[in-house]
């Protein structure tokens, strides 16, 4: 299943508020999940099946979408969101995940 | 606290093999799958394998199939990864990471990652 993220890169200021779009190739129900990955750290999982939000992630953040169509929703960015943000499908093996967003301070 | 710690990275030619250990503590290891899962310098994250709970299932990734084995020993609460016949392509850090629950193909806790370079 191929995951396809957009766009790749992101440019925003603290305070916007910005979406993030994740397509998958086939239908994987809400098996969608969202990491945030900061630079030479290793990813954090923000939201899993589509919409759950998990344990300690702040609320600004959120998630949508089932079937092919997802997205992530920051609703107000703060100094610590700057990062790259990766979908990934475990609807069926092999996992895969988008090229990642690149989210960049403006 | 949930802690997942990888070694044996580093550098090595290509054809020669390598294992990547993660030791994993702060949870009981025998409830959860567990993955590795791999990022070329520069790239996106690329899944490689899992194992599930009970050891019973294991599945890779098409590009690693037949090359690396997923392995674990519960006694040592460790997670192994055997990589043979490395190419230039493996080249990437590698994290071992925790199945979110059972042997979900999501990941919850991640190690810190240890470099693999595949070299002449």
């Amino acid at each position: 299943i191929q995951m396809t993220q957009s766009p790749s890169s992101l440019s925003a200021s603290v305070g916007d508020r910005v979406t993030i779009t994740c397509r998958a190739s086939q239908s994987i129900s809400s098996y969608l999940n969202w990491y945030q990955q900061k630079l030479g750290k290793a990813p954090k999982l923000l939201i899993y099946a589509a919409s759950s939000l998990q344990s300690g992630v702040p609320s600004r953040f959120s998630g949508r979408g089932s079937g092919t169509d997802f997205t992530l929703t920051i609703s107000s960015l703060q100094p610590e969101d700057f990062a790259t943000y990766s979908c990934q499908q475990s609807y069926s093996t092999p996992y895969t995940f988008g090229q990642g967003t690149k989210l960049e301070i403006k | 606290q949930v802690q997942l710690v990888e070694s044996g990275g580093g550098a090595v030619q290509p054809g020669r093999s390598l294992r990547l250990s993660c030791a994993a503590s702060g949870f009981t290891f025998s409830y959860y799958g567990m993955h590795w899962v791999r990022q070329a310098p520069g790239k996106g994250l690329e899944w490689v394998a899992v194992i599930s709970y009970d050891g019973s299932n294991k599945y890779y990734a098409e590009s690693v199939k037949g090359r690396f084995t997923i392995s674990s020993d519960h006694s040592k609460n460790t997670l192994y990864l055997q990589m043979n016949s490395l190419r230039a392509e493996d080249t990437a850090v590698y994290y071992c990471a925790k199945s979110a629950w059972g042997s979900s193909g999501n990941f919850d806790y991640w190690g810190q990652g240890t470099l693999i370079t595949v070299s002449s």
